[in-house]
């Protein structure tokens, strides 16, 4: 069952801009983690980020994690064209260990 | 580099063909497992695997099975091919911590089509 939600579904925006996408999920969780596709491709992990951490960054990557709220943001910075992709929440349910996806945001960078 | 590969990028079979999927990966992880990927529902999980001839269900097991005899490859079958499996099918592998699953690594998906 699909545990975790994007918002928005899609969003567009002109290189050098930041792009922000939000993850939304209900059962209490031991990590949530994001992943990137690239058209007709595999997903690659982007960065994970556990219960007990609020903030985490990689590079022009920076995710928050609220557990109060079973929410979590994905912030990129000066996007570039090569940005342009679908972006996955995954969470690592508390209850069962496996990973539950939602059906991501798909981003459009414009140069 | 972890890799994972999958058998065919592309693939037309007809209804009632029995489908072969194999994902091979090799960086000696524990688990393996077998997503679809449809428009707007994301990935759901069909199989997983933990260990060598062991298998778990996942949320939309009917119409598949699988196969795992060896640690690094893992089969995805499709006994009688229906329409609505038409989909890309993503294989991933990653490792245990602990309790805790960390990481997954994907291959490049299939896409198949069933006429």
């Amino acid at each position: 069952s699909q545990q975790g939600e994007e918002d928005p579904q899609a969003l567009s925006i002109q290189e050098g801009e930041n792009a922000t996408m939000n993850c939304s999920y209900k059962t209490s969780i031991n990590n949530l983690q994001w992943y990137r596709q690239n058209s007709g491709r595999g997903l690659v992990h982007l960065i994970l980020i556990r219960s007990n951490e609020r903030e985490k960054h990689s590079g022009r990557l920076r995710v928050t994690l609220d557990t109060s709220k079973k929410s979590s943001s994905l912030l990129i910075t000066a996007s570039r064209a090569a940005d342009t992709a679908s972006y996955f929440c995954a969470t690592e349910r508390s209850n069962d260990y496996k990973l539950s996806f939602g059906a991501g945001t798909t981003v459009t960078v414009r140069a | 580099d972890v890799k994972v590969t999958q058998s065919s990028r592309y693939l037309v079979k007809r209804t009632g063909e029995k489908v072969f999927l194999e994902c091979v990966q090799d960086m000696d992880h524990e688990n393996m497992f077998w997503y679809r990927q449809d428009p707007g529902l994301g990935l759901r999980l069909i199989y997983f695997s933990y260990d060598v001839k062991m298998k778990e269900k996942g949320d939309i097991p009917e119409g598949y099975s699988v196969s795992r005899e060896k640690k690094e490859r893992f089969s995805l079958i499709l006994e009688s091919a229906s329409t609505n499996q038409t989909s890309m099918y993503l294989c991933a592998s990653s490792l245990t911590s602990g309790a805790h699953q960390e990481t997954q690594y994907f291959g490049p998906g299939t896409r198949l089509l069933v006429l």
